[in-house]
């Protein structure tokens, strides 16, 4: 099983548009969690980190459910510049560095 | 500009050569992070410094890659005889290193092709 797992999409929405994206992680010991946006031969930008009561930013909430080790990121009125691959982003057991999913391409269409 | 800055920032190399990239971080971070991202795939670990002491180095460091750190700021990523499976983006992040959750800035990254 892949440490980190998300859907590769790509997911096409017309703007306006609710979408969601969900990851799974396998290491139970994992104690962050982030998503990251990356736009074409890009580097990544972190979106927001992921707390177990659930966090918000505007247009954007993400959820954490440790017990099915799933991370959720849903956008609200999608726009044209959400347009990017989303990265899912798990910190392994205390240690620094970061375990990356594929990406989950979203397209947002006029 | 204080972000993470990359250079250079493509590279072109024949098989066989060998090739330096440096990375400047975000002056005050102590913390700084070599990825891998090839087409298609999320980055992957590559190592990491807390200042200029290596303290992680994944399996996908081969003995043909080094990385130093030498003063604690910039840090250079070395591939000594290349192949073209090294062919990728080389990202380079750093944190501010206060906490292991730290978030962590990527540079632009240096893209390397191995013809």
């Amino acid at each position: 099983r892949k440490e980190v797992e998300q859907d590769p999409g790509p997911f096409n929405v017309p703007e306006g548009a609710t979408v969601a994206f969900n990851c799974t992680y396998s290491n139970s010991a994992s104690q962050s969690f982030f998503w990251y946006r990356q736009d074409c031969r890009k580097e990544p930008k972190l979106l927001m980190s992921v707390y177990s009561s659930g966090n918000e930013d505007g247009r954007f909430t993400a959820q954490l459910n440790r017990a099915s080790q799933y991370i959720s990121l849903l956008i609200r009125d999608s726009k044209l510049s959400d347009s990017a691959t989303y990265l899912c982003v798990v910190n392994k057991g205390g240690y620094s560095t970061l375990t990356f999913g594929k990406g989950t391409m979203l397209l947002v269409s006029p | 500009d204080t972000g993470v800055s990359q250079n250079p920032r493509h590279k072109i190399t024949k098989r066989g050569q060998n090739v330096t990239f440096r990375c400047d971080p975000i002056s005050e971070h102590n913390r700084l992070y070599w990825y891998r991202q090839t087409l298609g795939q999320g980055p992957e670990f590559l190592t990491y410094f807390q200042n200029e002491a290596q303290l992680e180095k994944s399996r996908l460091l081969s003995d043909r890659f080094s990385a130093e750190r030498p003063k604690g700021s910039f840090s250079t990523l070395e591939i000594q005889r290349t192949e073209q499976g090294d062919s990728a983006m080389y990202l380079c992040a750093s944190s501010l290193g206060v906490s292991p959750t730290d978030t962590q800035y990527f540079g632009p990254g240096t893209r390397l092709t191995v013809l």
